[in-house]
């Protein structure tokens, strides 16, 4: 059974950092893509970032790009989410994802709540 | 970068009615679009791919279309599990795009 559990949201002051975590098991995670997905209070979707499978190809939404960096560890079977100077827009419910083969989302994870405040 | 545009933003509807739901990309995407359905408190739930595909378990009820940049969500007769929030997702390039969403509400 393919799960993803996300960690490392929590309570932060505008402009400090927080790094997410993404453990995944049930699949290969080196074959696959992985992405981030986030969701503000009571809002739509949001892509913030993608990963191919090698970290070769990385992309960042236009409002994280220069702020957020995607990492992975395929060693640890984990994803990662380096946000620096966050801001009040990036409070969110912040799911882990994976690409399909075919790169739509198959799978996802139950969020974890990064919340911006002073 | 792409702009996902659906419509409407909420729909009213009846049990048994045929609903449709549309997504324009700002240009074109083939067919590499997605949709999802999202209930409260819940993660996204695929329920197609790549246009027109259905994921393995989606009862047939639901159905895409389009390519290019304009795509339908159908369901052919809603049922009571089936208000919820849809959402389309572009994946043809980086960076990917989600359409707003489209509320369903029982009328």
């Amino acid at each position: 059974e393919v799960q993803l559990v996300e960690s490392g949201g929590g309570l932060v002051q505008p402009g400090r950092s927080l790094r997410l975590s993404c453990e995944a098991s049930g699949f290969n995670f080196d074959e696959y893509a992985m992405q981030w997905v986030r969701q503000a209070p009571g809002k739509g979707l949001e892509w913030v970032s993608g990963i191919s499978w090698n970290s070769d190809i990385l992309g960042y939404a236009d409002s994280v790009r220069g702020r957020f960096t995607i990492s992975r560890d395929n060693v640890k079977n984990s994803l990662y989410l380096q946000m620096n100077s966050l801001r009040a827009e990036d409070m969110a419910l912040y799911y882990c994802v994976r690409s399909s083969s075919w790169y739509y989302i198959d799978y996802w994870g139950q969020g974890t709540l990064v919340t911006v405040s002073s | 970068d792409i702009q996902m545009t659906q419509s409407p933003s909420t729909l009213s509807a009846s049990v048994g009615d045929r609903v449709t739901i549309t997504c324009r990309a700002s240009q074109t995407i083939s067919s590499w679009l997605a949709w999802y359905q999202q209930k409260p408190g819940k993660a996204p739930k695929l329920l197609i791919y790549k246009a027109s595909s259905l994921q393995s378990g989606v009862p047939s009820r639901f159905s895409g279309s389009g390519s290019g940049t304009e795509f339908t969500l159908t369901i052919s007769s809603l049922q009571p599990d089936d208000f919820a929030t849809y959402f389309c997702q572009q994946y043809n390039s980086y960076p990917y795009s989600f359409g707003q969403g489209t509320k369903l509400e029982i009328k």
